[in-house]
C-alpha cells in the first residue's frame, strides 16, 4: 500500500509569494494531520481534521495559514503570504480514527519549505 | 494538557552494544498510547514501536523493545545490537484515546550517534 504522500518535496519561494502544500493520506485513513517541524519549536501540530472537518486548528499560527480537506483523499496547506521565519519542514500524516491500528499515525516524507 | 519529556538530547553508544533512550510524560488519562518514531537524516518520520496504555506486557519489536512503567509515567527504548543504520533523532509520543483529541505530543526528541 502506497504511504502519505507530499507534494512538492522541497520548494524554495520568496517572501511574499502563495506557498501550498498538498497531501494524499493513505487510503482508508479518516483522520489527517499537519505538523511542522522547527529547530527552535520541535514537532508542532498545527491541525488535524477527522472525516475532512477541521477538529482542532489550535496550532494554525495566524491567519497566513490555512487549511483544507474538501475530501478523503486530498488535503491542502496555504501560507499566504509567506514569511522567512515560516521555513520549515511541514509533514503530512494520516491514521485510523478507530479500529485495531487506528492507534498509529503514519507520516509523509515531509515538505521542505524555505522562504528567501 | 498532555506533555512528553526527554531528558536526554544527545546519546551515543558503539555499534553492537545496547543503549536506552528515556522518556517521561504527564497525563490525567488511564488509556492512552504511546510511541517512538525514528527520523533519520532523510527526515522522514518511522514508527519504531507502540504501546497500548492498558497493556501491561512491554511492546517489543526485533532489536527495539520498551520499559512501560505506567505508575511512574516512564516509557523508555532500548535498542540492543546497536547498528550504524539506528543513528537517528528518537521522538518519543503520547496519544490519547480520546477521539476528540488525537493529535500526537511529541518530546524534544534524543539524537542517537552509533560509534563503528
Amino acid at each position: 500500500d502506497a504511504g502519505v504522500i507530499q507534494s512538492p518535496r522541497h520548494e524554495v519561494t520568496e517572501m511574499g509569494q502563495e506557498v501550498t502544500l498538498r497531501c494524499k493520506p493513505i487510503s482508508g485513513h479518516n483522520s489527517l494531520f499537519w505538523y511542522r517541524q522547527t529547530m527552535m519549536r520541535g514537532l508542532e501540530l498545527l491541525i488535524y481534521f477527522n472525516n475532512n472537518v477541521p477538529i482542532d486548528d489550535s496550532g494554525m499560527p495566524e491567519d497566513r495559514f490555512s487549511a483544507k480537506m474538501p475530501n478523503a483523499s486530498f488535503s491542502t496547506l496555504k501560507i499566504q503570504p509567506s514569511e522567512p521565519r515560516d521555513s520549515a519542514v511541514y509533514f503530512c500524516a494520516s491514521s485510523q480514527v478507530w479500529g485495531a491500528f487506528g492507534n498509529t499515525i503514519y507520516f509523509g516524507e515531509g515538505s521542505w519549505l524555505t522562504v528567501v | 494538557a498532555q506533555t512528553v519529556t526527554q531528558s536526554q538530547p544527545e546519546m551515543s553508544v558503539q555499534e553492537a552494544e545496547t543503549v536506552t533512550l528515556s522518556c517521561t510524560y504527564d497525563t490525567s488519562e488511564s488509556d492512552y498510547y504511546l510511541f517512538w518514531y525514528k527520523q533519520p537524516p532523510s527526515r522522514q518520520m518511522i514508527l519504531v514501536i507502540r504501546q497500548e496504555a492498558y497493556k501491561q506486557q512491554n511492546a517489543t519489536e526485533n532489536r527495539f523493545s520498551v520499559n512501560f512503567q505506567k505508575a511512574a509515567k516512564s516509557f523508555s527504548l532500548k535498542i540492543s545490537d546497536s547498528q550504524l543504520g539506528d543513528a537517528a533523532m528518537y521522538f518519543c509520543a503520547y496519544r490519547s484515546v480520546d477521539q476528540g483529541a488525537q493529535k500526537l505530543v511529541f518530546g524534544q526528541g534524543t539524537r542517537l550517534t552509533i560509534n563503528p
